[in-house]
Parts: structure tokens; C-alpha cells; sequence
């Protein structure tokens, strides 16, 4: 069975200040993939990135950063120069490829809090 | 306008009645997915669907039912609602096509029900 564990329950910075999330994940599967979403306060889920198992090449989107680890078994998040906007819950999530479809494992998130 | 909604948005209710909530998507996707959401345990899936003629069980489908009445709507409804069944739930929609975001799944806003 696949499972996620994103350790970090809560996380408080200091705006300007990097914060890295941590995701750790288990599959039997040789092809996956890893996604993060945003849950702001308001509630709604926001799809951040996507990455299949066969790409291990890390990703930047602004002040956003993704390090995946196959070897370790990771795909941590990094947002950079954190802003106030960036306080939300943070789900990492795997899906198996099947044939049939994938279906979503999410971790327990991590609440980011971001002072000004 | 949202690519998925979801009515109601909030939803108070008395144990033992019978509730649904509905799912529509603009997005064209074949497959649909409903989730429930409680405090530190990220998301669960409860069902999903990957074509009108395809309804499958989560990981926590007792005491749940949906219904696919077309491509672009999924119910899910609690036959009787019990107090245990207060969460947030999520609809989600994916595209088992070729693009590069395949199977990456986008979430609806989220109905907050309570069971009194």
C-alpha cells in the first residue's frame, strides 16, 4: 500500500524567512507520481506541481522550489523569501499508475504561518 | 465561472437524515473523484469514477453512495448522516489524456457539512 508522511504539523516563520516542507513517501510501484496542493484559508485545494518518477530533475517556479529524491524516497518544497499569502495547509499526495487510473494518497499536510 | 463547483457550499444537518452533494465540472474530464477532508489527516477518498458506466469504492466508502448522472456530474450522497460524517468534502475531477498534466486531479471549493 502507498502511504505519505509529511512530518511537520505546523511550521511558523517570519515573513521574508525560506521555508522547506518535508515529504516522505512509500510505494511498491517503479512509476508514480508526486504532486503538492495548497489549501489556503478561504479552503479550496490549488494543484501546485505535478512530477513522475522517472523525471528526477528538481523544478522552480518563482519563489517556489521542488527537491525530489527518488534514492531517499522524498519530494521536498521550498518556498523562498516566504510571503504572508504563503500561510496555508500544504498537502503532499502520490498516485500509483495503473491502467485503470490513478487515485490520490495525500499526506496529513503541514500548516505554514507566516508572520509579517 | 469555476471549472468545478460544488453545492451546497455549507450544509447543516440532523443525524439520520439523508443528504446529497453535488459535483459539476466544465473541464470535460472523464473521471471523478469525491474526498472526504478531517483535521490532521489530509484528504480520504470515498469514491471515484473514471466513466459514467464506472463507480468504484474508496478507502472509506461505508456509509456513502454516489451517483454519475452524466460525464459532467457526480452526487455523493449519506443515506443517514451520522455526527462521524462531519467533514469537508472535496469533488475532484482528472483527464486520463495525453497531456502533461494527465490524471493530475483539480478540486472543487468544498462543501462543509455538520451532522448534529
Amino acid at each position: 500500500a502507498q502511504k505519505v508522511t509529511q512530518a511537520q504539523t505546523e511550521i511558523s516563520v517570519v515573513e521574508k524567512e525560506d521555508v522547506t516542507l518535508d515529504c516522505v513517501y512509500e510505494t511498491r510501484d517503479t512509476t508514480y507520481y508526486l504532486f503538492w496542493y495548497k489549501q489556503p484559508p478561504s479552503g479550496e485545494l490549488v494543484f501546485l506541481i505535478r512530477r513522475n518518477s522517472f523525471d528526477e530533475q528538481n523544478e522552480i517556479s518563482g519563489r517556489y522550489s521542488w527537491n525530489f529524491q527518488k534514492s531517499t524516497s522524498s519530494f521536498n518544497f521550498t518556498i523562498t523569501a516566504s510571503q504572508v499569502v504563503d500561510s496555508a495547509v500544504y498537502f503532499c499526495a502520490l498516485s500509483e499508475y495503473k491502467a485503470a487510473g490513478n487515485k490520490l494518497t495525500f499526506g496529513g499536510g503541514t500548516r505554514v504561518l507566516v508572520k509579517p | 465561472d469555476a471549472d468545478v463547483t460544488q453545492t451546497p457550499r455549507n450544509r447543516i444537518t440532523k443525524t439520520g437524515k439523508r443528504i446529497m452533494l453535488e459535483c459539476s465540472q466544465t473541464k470535460g474530464h472523464d473521471r471523478m473523484y469525491w474526498y472526504r477532508q478531517d483535521p490532521g489527516l489530509g484528504l480520504r477518498l470515498i469514491y471515484y469514477s473514471f466513466d459514467v458506466k464506472d463507480i468504484n469504492k474508496g478507502e472509506i466508502s461505508d456509509g456513502y453512495s454516489v451517483s454519475r448522472q452524466a460525464q459532467a456530474k457526480f452526487s455523493l450522497s449519506l443515506e443517514s448522516a451520522i455526527p462521524n460524517q462531519t467533514a469537508l468534502y472535496f469533488c475532484a475531477t482528472s483527464d486520463p489524456g495525453t497531456s502533461e498534466n494527465t490524471d493530475t486531479q483539480y478540486f472543487g471549493p468544498g462543501t462543509r457539512l455538520t451532522v448534529l
